[in-house]
């Protein structure tokens, strides 16, 4: 099964710009990995963020983005919250099934 | 508002069996492949497996593979996950997903706990 890897963890700065990424150990991630993102707050259910790489939910704020960057599936926050802080797991459809990254702990400090 | 309402966690025997259960509502259920995912404590998000609109297609990890059975009843708008042969490292807790590369992959509920241990 494929493996799929994201940054452990990133401090991010109130008001500043991250990027999380994901990358497959297949190859470069495209549209087609469809990827998701999703964000999980201690105790709570993951909530999806992203999907098919680009498109936001109607619950999505329009200051996180997907994007593809580098042969990786990407997120970008703008304008970090304190409430931003949380897991962070990217999906990817790879190699015909689902995968789950290892999660991205993001602090805002 | 996609809802999916997971049941039947709860503690069991290693060598045990499970059934779990999933109720969905505000989606169109049998239009959609649907899957279950697991969090262990402390740890991260696995998919496990997957079935497809009317259940004749099903693909699962390796590690669940021949001890986990999904299954739908589309008249019910519910998903079931079979768990046999249930191992110590099984312990999580257990989330219904709605599965679709066009329009993302929901989790809709508070997901249900399975502990194993003797």
């Amino acid at each position: 099964q494929p493996v799929v890897t994201q940054e452990p963890s990133l401090t991010v700065s109130p008001g500043g710009t991250v990027t999380l990424t994901c990358a497959s150990s297949t190859g470069a991630v495209t549209s087609d990995f469809s990827s998701n993102w999703f964000r999980q707050k201690p105790g709570q259910t993951p909530t999806s963020l992203i999907y098919a790489t680009v498109n936001r939910y109607s619950w999505t704020p329009a200051r996180i983005s997907g994007s593809l960057l580098g042969g990786k599936a990407a997120l970008t926050l703008s304008g970090v919250l304190p409430e931003d802080e949380a897991d962070y797991y990217c999906l990817l459809f790879d190699d015909y099934d689902w995968v789950f990254g290892g999660g991205t702990k993001l602090t805002v400090l | 508002e996609v809802k999916l309402v997971e049941s039947g966690g709860g503690l069991v025997q290693p060598g045990g069996s499970l059934r779990l259960s999933c109720r969905a509502s505000g989606l169109r259920f049998s239009n959609h492949w649907m899957g279950w995912v697991r969090q262990s404590p402390g740890r991260g998000l696995e998919w496990l497996t997957k079935i497809n609109e009317d259940g004749s297609e099903k693909l699962s990890v390796d590690s669940v593979k021949g001890r986990f059975i999904i299954s739908r009843d589309n008249a019910m708008n519910s998903l079931y996950l079979q768990m046999n042969s249930l191992r110590v490292e099984d312990t999580a807790v257990y989330y219904c997903v709605r599965d679709s590369r066009k329009n993302g992959c929901l989790f809709g509920g508070p997901g249900t706990l399975v502990t194993v241990a003797s």
